[in-house]
């Protein structure tokens, strides 16, 4: 069975400091990965997917960038974290032309 | 472009009684619909999903979504609230394209 793991799962880091949250998927191959954030009361944002090895969309233009460098793992990055990025992180993954997608456990992220 | 309106930011019921939770969507294809249920501090879990075929949808934990095209439609409902039910619950579209979700319904059940 598939499995997707997050990780950190809580993070408090101090403003204009970097960001590298990731997730893996096991048990399939080639899956559509996703980064999703939550704020509160704001719903899902999506924030990026990618549909293979280093091929990233971006929906939203920000400070956070997303890299593929293996075929399961998907990393969310910034270089300098604003206060704005506070939230709840959500990774997922769906099969190639599958529209299901199936969430990972979260990362919640504190900027102070 | 493809949208989510979950009406209701905030639901309560009684334990017991009758859960119905709002969704309506805009798409320009026939689309693909779906409810996933958040507890606190975890990851979203589907509960149930629209592709094609019968519109009535059954689901995990009792419930049950009906899609309704004319209405461009797809509530969420259970008969009997449980209190392990009290959760937040979003609505999402797929139109060939990444889900694009609603802002979410926070379900409080009453004692």
């Amino acid at each position: 069975s598939q499995t997707i793991h997050q990780w950190p799962a809580t993070l408090v880091q101090p403003v204009g400091s970097p960001l590298s949250l990731e997730c893996t998927v096991e048990g399939t191959s080639n899956p559509n990965l996703y980064w999703y954030r939550q704020a509160a009361g704001r719903g899902l944002q999506l924030l990026f997917y990618s549909v293979g090895i280093g091929q990233i969309s971006s929906e939203v233009p920000q400070n956070l960038s997303a890299s593929r460098p293996q075929d399961r793992q998907f990393i969310l990055s910034s270089k300098k974290l604003l206060l704005s990025d506070s939230g709840f992180y959500l990774c997922a993954w769906s099969v190639i032309g599958g529209e299901t997608q199936y969430f990972g456990p979260g990362t919640r992220l504190l900027v102070l | 472009a493809q949208s989510v309106t979950q009406l209701g930011s905030h639901v309560s019921v009684s334990e017991g009684a009758l859960v119905l939770l709002r969704c309506n969507y805009s798409s320009s294809v026939p689309p693909y619909l779906f409810w996933y249920v958040q507890y606190p501090n975890q990851g979203l879990q589907l509960l149930l999903k629209y592709t094609t075929g019968a519109t009535l949808v059954k689901g995990i934990n009792g419930f049950e979504a009906e899609f309704k095209k004319s209405e461009t439609s797809f509530h969420l409902t259970k008969p009997s609230a449980h209190m392990s039910d009290a959760a937040e619950y979003f609505c999402a579209v797929s139109d060939q394209r990444p889900l694009v979700f609603g802002k979410g319904t926070r379900l409080s059940v009453i004692a």
